[in-house]
């Protein structure tokens, strides 16, 4: 039963670029929630998608988009990229049927804004 | 964003020691969960508790959901080297859908 997969594993950007990030969640579940967790600090919510609708938002801007298919997976879109945006992107899935409470997180995309 | 409290912020013990941790917030959780997480990885689910006063086990790892719903604790027995890493705390609150608050984190080290 393969679990939460994410892609790419590192990725390198500049200042005012644009990033797109992966994620397939784990057989069976059909929400996906993205985190951003900085150096030393707890994940942060960005938002959850659920029937290919953003359904919350964290205190996230603009700049931070997102969207999911129909077959679940998703994907993290950031505009305009700032070097605070550096840090490791988590997706995390959960299931509607089980009220959406147990996330189980994927490895992570490292993103370094240079 | 908001994080809920953590302490300790990291804890340096030896094998076969007991650990203990805890979570607090300033407002109700109705979920309390309880991640693991390694260098390089995402947050592993080790314990979900789902009702304040609830005593839950996996393993060595014993938590508790306070009855306060504020609050929440961690207790790891017989430590052992591969305890290592950064445990963090998750509250799920009354009104979100499943969006979780994470605490800044305990990192433990085990020495042998």
């Amino acid at each position: 039963d393969a679990g939460v997969t994410q892609s790419p594993t590192h990725l390198i950007k500049t200042r005012g670029q644009q990033v797109t990030l992966r994620c397939s969640p784990k057989s069976g579940h059909d929400t996906v929630s993205w985190y951003q967790q900085a150096l030393g600090q707890g994940p942060q919510f960005i938002f959850q998608y659920y029937e290919e609708e953003e359904r919350q938002r964290g205190n996230f801007p603009d700049r931070f988009s997102g969207h999911q298919f129909p077959n679940y997976s998703s994907e993290l879109n950031v505009n305009a990229l700032l070097l605070g945006d550096s840090a490791l992107y988590l997706c995390a899935s959960s299931s509607v049927g089980q009220g959406q409470v147990t996330q189980y997180f994927g490895p992570g995309t490292r993103l370094l804004v240079l | 964003g908001q994080q809920l409290n953590q302490s300790p912020q990291s804890m340096f013990i030896q094998e076969g020691e007991d650990v203990s941790m805890n979570c607090t917030s300033s407002s109700i959780f109705n979920t309390w969960l309880w991640y693991k997480q390694e260098p390089g990885e995402g947050p592993v689910l080790l314990i979900a508790l789902y009702k304040a006063g609830e005593l839950t086990s996996n393993g060595r790892l014993t938590a508790q959901f306070g009855i306060t719903r504020k609050d929440s604790f961690l207790n790891i027995s017989a430590s052992i080297p591969s305890d290592v890493g950064i445990y963090f705390c998750a509250g799920r609150d009354t009104g979100t859908a499943s969006k979780l608050t994470f605490g800044t984190g305990t990192r433990l080290q085990v020495t042998l």
